[in-house]
């Protein structure tokens, strides 16, 4: 049961380019959430998704999509890139129905954009 | 949302209590107080949950206010790997709210010395 996995670990983009980063969660939950984190913040939710086949924006959603084809996976994507976008991205995934709906986070990706 | 207001950092020595305040005046009847911690270099993780009632289990208790205007996260002994960023959220679980969305402030840094 390895929980919530984030792919790549680390990248570095110039700007302009794109790049899609993966989060896989084992766990068969429901909720798949997408955050930044920039240097002495919190995280910032930019997507989350709450079921197969949909997507909803979160705070900060400009400049990424996300798609949810398949009920493990939740993409990010960014069209092209900017180094206003140079953070650490959270996935993160929850079960539904529950008070707690505690959210299981991955390791992170660490993202440069030059 | 309602915010919560926690001191930017804090210090304790080793196996010894720790007890980290959260303010959240403006708190609904509908939310919950939620605790997540961060680890260096790693995603946040769940701590502790609760309503009302003092809570504990196996990494913390909850002490919250009488009039819930406030809450405590009480770490019994702390040890070295407790050294984290430990954030106060509110999750509101009334009718149209949006469940499963944390939203992170800066929370408290804590430093543990040996």
């Amino acid at each position: 049961n390895a929980g919530v996995t984030q792919t790549p670990k680390f990248r570095v983009l110039k700007t302009g380019q794109s790049m899609t980063l993966l989060c896989a969660q084992d766990m068969n939950h429901e909720y798949m959430y997408w955050y930044r984190q920039d240097p002495g913040m919190g995280l910032r939710l930019i997507h989350y998704s709450v079921g197969e086949g949909t997507t909803a924006k979160g705070e900060v959603p400009d400049g990424y999509n996300v798609s949810r084809l398949k009920k493990q996976n939740f993409l990010l994507g960014l069209e092209s890139a900017a180094p206003s976008q140079t953070s650490v991205y959270f996935c993160a995934s929850s079960t539904v129905g529950t008070v707690i709906n505690e959210q299981y986070f991955g390791p992170g990706t660490r993202l440069t954009v030059t | 949302d309602a915010k919560t207001t926690q001191p930017n950092s804090m210090e304790s020595n080793e196996e010894e209590p720790v007890h980290l305040p959260c303010n959240h005046s403006t708190i609904s009847g509908t939310d919950y107080i939620h605790w997540y911690r961060q680890l260096p270099s790693q995603g946040p993780e769940y701590v502790i949950h609760g309503l009302t009632s003092n809570v504990n289990n196996r990494m913390a208790s909850l002490a919250i206010a009488e009039d819930r205007k406030s809450s405590t996260l009480i770490l019994h002994r702390a040890t070295l790997r407790d050294a984290a960023v430990y954030y106060c959220i509110l999750r509101d679980v009334g009718r149209g709210s949006t469940l499963g969305r944390l939203y992170f402030g800066r929370g408290t840094q804590l430093t543990v010395w040996p």
